[in-house]
């Protein structure tokens, strides 16, 4: 099973500023990773996948980089909107498995 | 547009038993997988498998043996999720979640788009 790990587990932004988010993989998933945003009470919405293919209607300002055991998800000057928790997700082998999240508060 | 709707909040003695259903609409039923996936309160998103709605062959992950079944019917185009010998951890909600494309050799891992609203299955004496 491929472990995800994400950091930090709490990231602490000021509306305007820039987040950047980590996830690690255990060993090489190549490209084949995902990021979700999840808001209190909400299911799990699609962020990008790919690791850095928008999905439809997803604001520009979230950007994906990375492959192999190492991403990042950058979210440029961060709206009231976008303060939730983030997770990744391997898609590379069974079983899927998705990192611990990381939970994006205002500062 | 592609829509899963969940079944309503449970709330379940231990011991019982609980059945999740989960209905798609807005593409072709049997050519994606539908997985499934806990989330305890407070806590991070966990697979729990996913079913390949081509050839109704489910696929558990470890610790989700055994108390749970996934299944179809796709006459109504709906998956469901039963759990059996309810216990107090099993408290979470269940989301039930499109995967990637399946055939008869199998389905495809891949992001998960769209998911349901969630199920709130509650196990209290």
């Amino acid at each position: 099973e491929i472990v995800m790990t994400q950091s930090p587990a709490t990231l602490s932004v000021s509306p305007g500023e820039r987040a950047t988010l980590s996830c690690r993989a255990s060993q090489s998933v190549s490209s084949n990773l995902a990021w979700y945003q999840q808001k209190p009470g909400q299911a799990p919405r699609l962020l990008i996948y790919g690791a850095s293919t928008r999905d439809t209607g997803v604001p520009v300002r979230f950007n994906g980089w990375g492959s192999g055991t190492e991403f990042t998800l950058y979210i440029s000057s961060l709206q009231s909107e976008d303060f939730a928790v983030y997770y990744c997700q391997q898609y590379n082998s069974w079983p899927l498995t998705f990192g611990g999240g990381t939970k994006v508060e205002i500062k | 547009q592609v829509q899963l709707v969940q079944s309503g909040s449970e709330l379940k003695k231990p011991g019982a038993s609980v059945k999740v259903s989960c209905r798609a609409s807005g593409y072709i039923f049997t050519k994606f997988a539908m997985n499934w996936v806990r989330q305890a309160p407070g806590q991070g998103l966990e697979w729990m498998g996913g079913i390949n709605t081509n050839t109704g062959s489910p696929t558990y992950a470890q610790g989700f043996t055994g108390r749970f079944v996934f299944s179809l019917d796709t006459a109504v185009n709906t998956a469901y999720l039963q759990i059996s010998s309810l216990k107090a951890e099993d408290t979470a909600v269940y989301y039930c979640a499109r995967g990637d494309y399946c055939n008869s050799d199998g389905c495809s891992p891949g992001e998960i788009d769209p998911w349901g609203q969630g199920t709130l299955v509650t196990v209290s004496s």
